[in-house]
């Protein structure tokens, strides 16, 4: 079974910094989620990533897959308090038929100091 | 208009009761599903339904069924709860592609005394 590994596993970043997460998968990523979770709330849908090399970017925050797809990394630029959460990456499975889910890394939580 | 809604949002019971989360989608999606979230925040999937047949089970107990009543409802029966299944419970639903996104619930705290 796929597993995800994620790092750092909490980052405490001054407001205004850059930042950066990893996630990097046992096995080749067929499509590569990130989310973000703020404490207490639901899932909310950051960007997903498909083809090795591909990058995508949305605000402050851009997401890429590396060329041999097995791991993707988060990049916070100008870190804001609305920053702050848990971020969580996910895998899908190779057929991307959707019925088996997503697997998860077990989360990186972003602190945001003033 | 909420895209997957799950209710209720919070429930304390006392251990031994049974309770159920109901999840409602109106994307026109497949397949549903409902994930764990355990106290380290850890997301991990406990079942999926496509079209009204359960397309895999996570080895979660049998106190926990799934409950479909059409393709917009995936709801979650648990019984002779316990202690152990205080979490937070997301529903979730994709369409058969699901490249084009999983789209989760706000969850559900389950806290059971």
């Amino acid at each position: 079974s796929q597993e995800l590994e994620q790092s750092p596993q909490s980052l405490i970043v001054q407001e205004g910094k850059n930042l950066t997460i990893n996630c990097t998968s046992s096995k080749t990523l067929y499509g590569l989620y990130w989310y973000k979770q703020k404490y207490g709330e639901g899932l909310i849908f950051l960007m997903m990533l498909q083809k090795g090399g591909e990058e995508k970017s949305h605000e402050k925050i851009t997401a890429k897959l590396d060329e041999k797809k097995q791991q993707s990394s988060l990049h916070i630029t100008a870190s804001q308090p609305s920053h702050a959460g848990i971020y969580l990456c996910g895998a899908d499975t190779p057929s991307g038929g959707g019925a088996d889910g997503l697997t998860f890394g077990k989360g990186t939580h972003l602190i945001i100091q003033p | 208009d909420t895209a997957v809604s799950q209710t209720p949002k919070y429930l304390v019971t006392q251990m031994g009761n049974d309770k159920s989360i109901k999840c409602e989608q109106n994307l026109g999606h497949d397949t549903m599903y409902w994930y764990k979230q355990d106290s380290k925040k850890f997301l991990k999937i406990m079942f999926s339904y496509n079209n009204k047949e359960l397309i895999i089970n996570e080895t979660v107990p049998n106190r926990f069924s799934p409950k479909s009543p059409d393709k917009a409802h995936l709801n979650l029966h648990i019984n002779s709860l316990e202690l152990g299944d205080s979490a937070v419970y997301f529903c979730a639903s994709s369409p058969r592609d699901s490249y084009y996104g999983y789209t989760f619930g706000s969850g559900t705290r389950l806290t059971v005394v």
